[in-house]
């Protein structure tokens, strides 16, 4: 069964950072890109970075370039997301998801919540 | 990059059909047979129903079914059910991998 879980999000103070996590398991990593996904409260989703099976490209959402890292560890099964510089308009839901194809997302994580805010 | 538009809200009886509309423009929408549709609940995370237009991954049930037309994409939910009132976003390839998602529309069972 496939299954994706992150962790590492809470409360942080603008201007701060935080690294997601996401443990994957129930299928072949290092065979996917993988994203992760945000939805602000009460907001609709948008996607925020993606990374290639072996880490040599990695996109991002205009918003968040320079802010933020993705990167993945395939010997560990994980991906990361590294948040610097921090804003109120970053808080929301991260979902790390599994790449099926451009712009669909086969299989999500249950998300962890980052507030940001003083 | 901005939001796809969908319309906030759609409704139907059980056993009716709903169609929801996702509309962006030929950069992405109607530039490429690569949009996806998802369902969330509330609190849960998204589910992937149809994905390059009209593909359905295991497990979805044929009730939905998506297509596109321009740069218009539209999903069907046929014999609607109660466990199919939820969220629904499109989501689109929008070139130099980039991906754009819709602004969302609440599908209520009547």
């Amino acid at each position: 069964e496939v299954q994706l879980v992150e962790s590492g999000g809470g409360l942080v103070q603008p201007g701060g950072s935080l690294r997601l996590s996401c443990a994957a398991s129930g299928f072949t990593f290092s065979s996917y890109w993988m994203s992760w996904v945000r939805q602000a409260p009460g907001k609709g989703l948008e996607w925020v970075a993606n990374i290639k099976q072996d880490g040599s490209e990695k996109y991002y959402v205009d918003s968040v370039k320079g802010r933020f890292t993705i990167s993945r560890d395939n010997a560990k099964n994980s991906l990361y997301l590294q948040m610097n510089s921090l804003r109120a308009e970053d808080t929301a839901v991260y979902y790390c998801a599994r790449d099926l194809s451009p712009a669909s997302f086969d299989y999500w994580g249950q998300g962890t919540l980052v507030t940001v805010s003083s | 990059q901005s939001a796809l538009t969908q319309p906030p809200s759609a409704s139907g009886s059980p056993g009716q059909s709903v169609t929801i509309s996702c509309t962006g423009t030929s950069s992405d929408v109607g530039g490429y047979n690569y949009v996806s549709w998802y369902q969330q609940h509330p609190g849960k995370a998204p589910k992937l129903m149809i994905y390059e237009v009209s593909k359905r991954p295991s497990g979805v049930p044929d009730r939905f079914s998506g297509s596109k037309s321009g740069n218009t994409a539209s999903l069907t939910v046929s014999g609607l059910q109660a466990e199919d009132e939820a969220d629904y976003y499109c989501s689109s390839y929008a070139g130099s991998n980039n991906f754009v998602f819709g602004t969302g529309t609440k599908v209520t069972v009547l």
